[in-house]
C-alpha cells in the first residue's frame, strides 16, 4: 500500500526552463512534508520541506507547494540545471511517527 | 566534520545465510535510521533507534533487526535472507529524533542475495 505516490519514474528538462516534480498522497494525517535528492552512489540529502499549515514553500531556485484537499504537492525548479539532475524522493510524515517516501522520480536536465 | 559511513559497501551472499551491516553517525548524532531502497518500492522505513533505544519501527518482518550501541553506532541484521531482500540500505543520522531536516544519509550498503 503506497500511501505516497510519484507516477512519474522519470522526467526530462532542458536547461533554464522550469521542472515540476508531482507527488500525491493517500493519508489524510500526514502534516509534514519532505523533498530529497539523490545522486548516484550517494545517500539522499535533504532539500526542502514544508508543514501542512502553509500551501508554499520557497528556498532560492526550490519551491514546493502543497494542495492539501487533493492531497498532492510538487515541486519546482526554475531555472532547471545540468547539477539538478537527480533522483528527487518526496516523502511525508505525522508527528514523531516514521516517514514514509515515495518511489522517486528520476530527473535529467538537458544542457 | 565526518560524514555518516556505511560498512561494507557491497556485500554479496546466498538465500538463507544472515548479514550484518554496520553504521557510524556524524558525530555528536544521536539518532540513526535505516532504511531500504529498491527500484520497486523506493525508499522504506525499516526502524530509528535514538539513545540505543528503537523509537520507531517500518512494515518489514523480524528477520530484520538492529541495534544501538551507547557510541551510538548502529548495527542492521537480517537473518535468513531471501532473493527479495537484495536492496541498497541506507543509515541516516541526526542529532535528535524524528529530525529529517537535520537528518544525513550514507552513502549506503548495496547487498546482493542470490
Amino acid at each position: 500500500d503506497q500511501q505516497v505516490k510519484q507516477n512519474s519514474p522519470s522526467l526530462s528538462v532542458q536547461e533554464g526552463r522550469i521542472s515540476i516534480l508531482n507527488c500525491d498522497y493517500t493519508n489524510s494525517m500526514f502534516d509534514y512534508f519532505l523533498w530529497y535528492k539523490k545522486y548516484p552512489a550517494e545517500g539522499p540529502t535533504f532539500l526542502i520541506s514544508i508543514s501542512s499549515i502553509k500551501d508554499k514553500n520557497e528556498d532560492g531556485r526550490f519551491t514546493v507547494f502543497l494542495n492539501k484537499s487533493a492531497k498532492h504537492l510538487s515541486l519546482h525548479i526554475v531555472p532547471s540545471q545540468p547539477g539538478d539532475s537527480a533522483v528527487y524522493f518526496c516523502a511525508a510524515k505525522t508527528g514523531y511517527q516514521k516517514v514514509t517516501f515515495g518511489t522517486g522520480t528520476k530527473l535529467q536536465v538537458i544542457p | 566534520k565526518a560524514g555518516v559511513t556505511q560498512t561494507p559497501r557491497y556485500l554479496i551472499k546466498t538465500r538463507g545465510q544472515q548479514v550484518t551491516l554496520s553504521c557510524s553517525p556524524i558525530s555528536g548524532h544521536r539518532s540513526v535510521s535505516w532504511y531500504q531502497q529498491t527500484p520497486g518500492q523506493g525508499l522504506q522505513f525499516l526502524f530509528e533507534y535514538f539513545s540505543e533505544t528503537q523509537r520507531n519501527k517500518g512494515n518489514f518482518p523480524g528477520r530484520f533487526s538492529g541495534r544501538q550501541f551507547s557510541n551510538s553506532r548502529s548495527e542492521m541484521n537480517v537473518s535468513t535472507l531471501e532473493l527479495g531482500d537484495s536492496a541498497l540500505y541506507l543509515c541516516a543520522s541526526s542529532p535528535s529524533q524524528g529530525a529529517e531536516r537535520t537528518q544525513y544519509f550514507g552513502p549506503g550498503t548495496r547487498l546482493l542475495v542470490l
